[in-house]
């Protein structure tokens, strides 16, 4: 299985900062790596796919980059909304495997 | 609009067997892939594996091989995921995704979306 790892684990920031979340895979993957957001108590939802392309109807402040192992999500100026868990998954091959996620957290 | 309704939380005994649902409406629920997502209390997402309803082909991880099996049934728009003896350790939030496909960079790119709401699982004696 491929193995993602994210880091940092947990992240503090406040309003109007700019994070940056990194996933780094242990083999290859092309750019073929997904970013979730997830609230508490909420499904996750999709954010960005082929590792830099945002979904429909996610805001711009979101930016991915990277490819081959490793990976960068970028959120710029923070708002309250933002703070949640950020998971990287990797679909290069089965079985398709997630990052243990990034808690992001307001100062 | 395209959703996915989740069967209603679930509270049993170990050795019990469970059964737990996924219905899709709003598209052609056969043309798509449909996953099943794990999350303990407290932890992270893990990726169970996916099924075609078209053909009932299916793709376990190894994590989840022989602990669960998936179904589905086209003729109600609904995917199964099922256990034939719970553990306390299969205590878990469940949520099943569409698997979207997507045209980026000349090539396809997979996607669990939309989610289903989950369903709560709790196994204790």
């Amino acid at each position: 299985d491929i193995q993602m790892t994210q880091f940092p684990s947990s992240l503090s920031a406040s309003v109007g900062d700019r994070v940056i979340i990194t996933c780094r895979a242990s083999q290859e993957i092309s750019e073929n790596l997904v970013w979730f957001q997830q609230k508490p108590g909420k499904a996750p939802k999709s954010l960005i796919y082929g590792a830099s392309s945002l979904q429909s109807g996610v805001s711009s402040k979101f930016s991915g980059s990277g490819s081959g192992t490793d990976f960068t999500l970028t959120i710029s100026s923070l708002q309250p909304e933002d703070f949640a868990t950020y998971y990287c998954q990797q679909y290069n091959s089965y079985p398709y495997t997630f990052g243990q996620g990034t808690k992001l957290e307001i100062k | 609009e395209v959703q996915l309704v989740q069967s209603g939380a679930e509270v049993k005994k170990p050795g019990e067997s469970l059964k737990i649902s996924c219905k899709g409406s709003g598209y052609r629920f056969s043309e798509y892939w449909l996953g099943w997502v794990r999350q303990m209390p407290g932890k992270g997402l893990e990726w169970m594996g996916i099924i075609y309803p078209g053909d009932s082909d299916t793709r376990y991880s190894p994590s989840f091989q022989g602990r669960v099996t998936m179904s589905v049934d086209k003729s109600i728009t609904t995917a199964f995921l099922q256990w034939s003896s719970l553990k306390a350790s299969d205590t878990a939030i469940y949520y099943c995704a569409r698997q979207s496909v997507y045209y980026y960079g000349n090539t396809w790119h997979p996607t669990f979306d939309p989610w289903g709401q989950g369903t709560q699982v709790i196994v204790s004696s």
